[in-house]
């Protein structure tokens, strides 16, 4: 079945851009949409932003002028960009497919997580 | 965009049943079927339990139920388990086409 893993740098430096990618087994990226969420040490979820597999993206308002995610088909991976970052972007961050095709509502399966700690 | 509703905590004895509600607007778990549930174990990643407001994954035990009325989505777990003690998410599709999830709900079995 497919599986993902997120994979990147587990510390990251006040206003630096913060890095990760999803590696994406057991099936083609193609057809679907993938998103990355967000949880910060003891807080809930929240929904990062979604890309399709062809390249289009939507993001959370609250974070969308600081995010960036693109697909990268031939490697069966995407990825995640926030820029400007602060304490407040410490968190695990999940990736996720969507397994309905036209439209990207439930995430399943997920990632692991990975926790990634802004701190200089 | 604010984050769904939910209770902070709810709590049950084995056997008996619980439900945990999700409330959103018109613009969101109103205005669409697309309400789903997820149980987080401590330290691991989510599990989608319920899809599409009631459909649930293959695998997903059927003592977990969706439905919704209005604005409001709720999750019910009949039977209530030691094994079903977590944290429980709600999200929903909105008319932005962004996602919202609620802020969680720790179900204790007491």
């Amino acid at each position: 079945q497919v599986q993902l893993q997120e994979s990147g740098p587990g510390l990251v430096k006040p206003s630096e851009t913060l890095s990760l990618t999803c590696t994406v087994s057991g099936g083609s990226i193609s057809s679907y949409y993938w998103s990355w969420i967000r949880q910060p040490p003891g807080k809930g979820l929240e929904w990062i932003g979604y890309i399709f597999y062809s390249g289009s993206t939507n993001y959370n308002p609250s974070l969308k002028s600081r995010v960036n995610i693109s697909v990268d088909t031939s490697k069966n991976q995407f990825s995640l960009n926030v820029s400007s970052v602060t304490a407040a972007d410490t968190a695990v961050y999940f990736c996720a497919r969507h397994p309905t095709v036209t439209t990207p509502r439930g995430f399943d399966p997920w990632g692991q997580g990975t926790l990634v700690t802004v701190s200089s | 965009q604010s984050a769904l509703t939910q209770p902070a905590s709810v709590s049950g004895s084995p056997g008996q049943s619980i439900t945990i509600s999700c409330t959103g607007t018109s613009s969101d778990v109103g205005g669409y079927n697309y309400v789903s549930w997820y149980q987080q174990q401590p330290g691991k990643a989510p599990k989608l339990m319920i899809y599409d407001v009631t459909k649930r994954p293959s695998g997903v035990s059927n003592r977990f139920s969706g439905s919704k009325s209005g604005n409001t989505a709720s999750l019910t777990i009949s039977g209530l388990q030691a094994e079903d003690e977590a944290d429980y998410y709600c999200s929903s599709y909105a008319s932005s086409t962004t996602l919202l999830f609620g802020g969680g709900t720790k179900l204790t079995v007491l």
